[in-house]
């Protein structure tokens, strides 16, 4: 069964420096999620993604978070000077068309911010 | 805005017991209702979903639930459980079918031999 896959599975960096979290949805899929889960908390939305454009956002995405699909493939989430608070767990998730079709989550990216 | 209350944040239970993990949602406008399962080291996986038609919804692994309306709830259960359904579980809503999930707290379910 087709799979979201993301790399790294676990992201160490200095507060201050960029990161960028990689994901390649389901191939056929179309709309594209990043959510993430602090550790102890829940899970919560960050931002949508359909047709090359930010469908939704919350207000965790401020201007530090970007995201960007560079090629047919892969779906980016960059945070460009991480926090300390940015230390979670960011899960990529996307679905394809036909109304019924669930959001399927990759395994995640441990984000460790030191 | 829609919200999900997961009642009950560990449920310990034994081997081959029934389990119920309740789940409560507010929402101003129709939505659709998820439950996810998340085993150790993994991503989300759904277990089940309601989008409409029958309120009676069977998900994989032997796990059902029932959309209540005038409770607003979507609760899970299983008749038996097994020791590898030991995870946490977590109920969402979405107001479309494309939009953000809302989650819930979680529930960790523990089932001891």
């Amino acid at each position: 069964e087709p799979e979201v896959t993301q790399t790294p599975s676990h992201q160490v960096t200095q507060m201050g420096q960029e990161v960028i979290l990689r994901c390649v949805p389901i191939s056929n899929h179309l709309y594209f999620y990043w959510y993430r889960q602090i550790l102890g908390q829940k899970v919560e939305f960050l931002v949508s993604f359909y047709n090359n454009e930010i469908s939704e956002k919350s207000e965790i995405f401020d201007d530090q978070f970007s995201v960007e699909r560079p090629d047919g493939s892969n779906f980016t989430l960059k945070i460009r000077s991480t926090k300390l608070e940015d230390s979670a767990m960011y899960f990529c998730a996307s679905t394809g068309t036909g109304g019924d079709q669930p959001q399927h989550f990759g395994d995640g990216t441990r984000l460790s911010i030191l | 805005a829609q919200s999900v209350t997961q009642l009950d944040s560990q449920v310990p239970v034994f081997e081959e017991a029934p389990v119920e993990l309740r789940c409560n949602y507010s929402s101003s406008v129709s939505v659709y209702l998820f439950w996810y399962v998340q085993y150790p080291n993994q991503g989300l996986q759904l277990l089940l979903k309601y989008l409409s038609g029958s309120t009676l919804v069977k998900g994989i692994n032997g796990f059902e639930a029932e959309f209540n309306k005038s409770q607003t709830s979507f609760h899970l259960r299983k008749p038996s459980v097994h020791i590898s359904d030991t995870a946490e579980y977590f109920c969402a809503v979405s107001l479309t079918s494309y939009g953000k999930l809302t989650f819930g707290q979680g529930t960790i379910l523990t089932v001891h031999p």
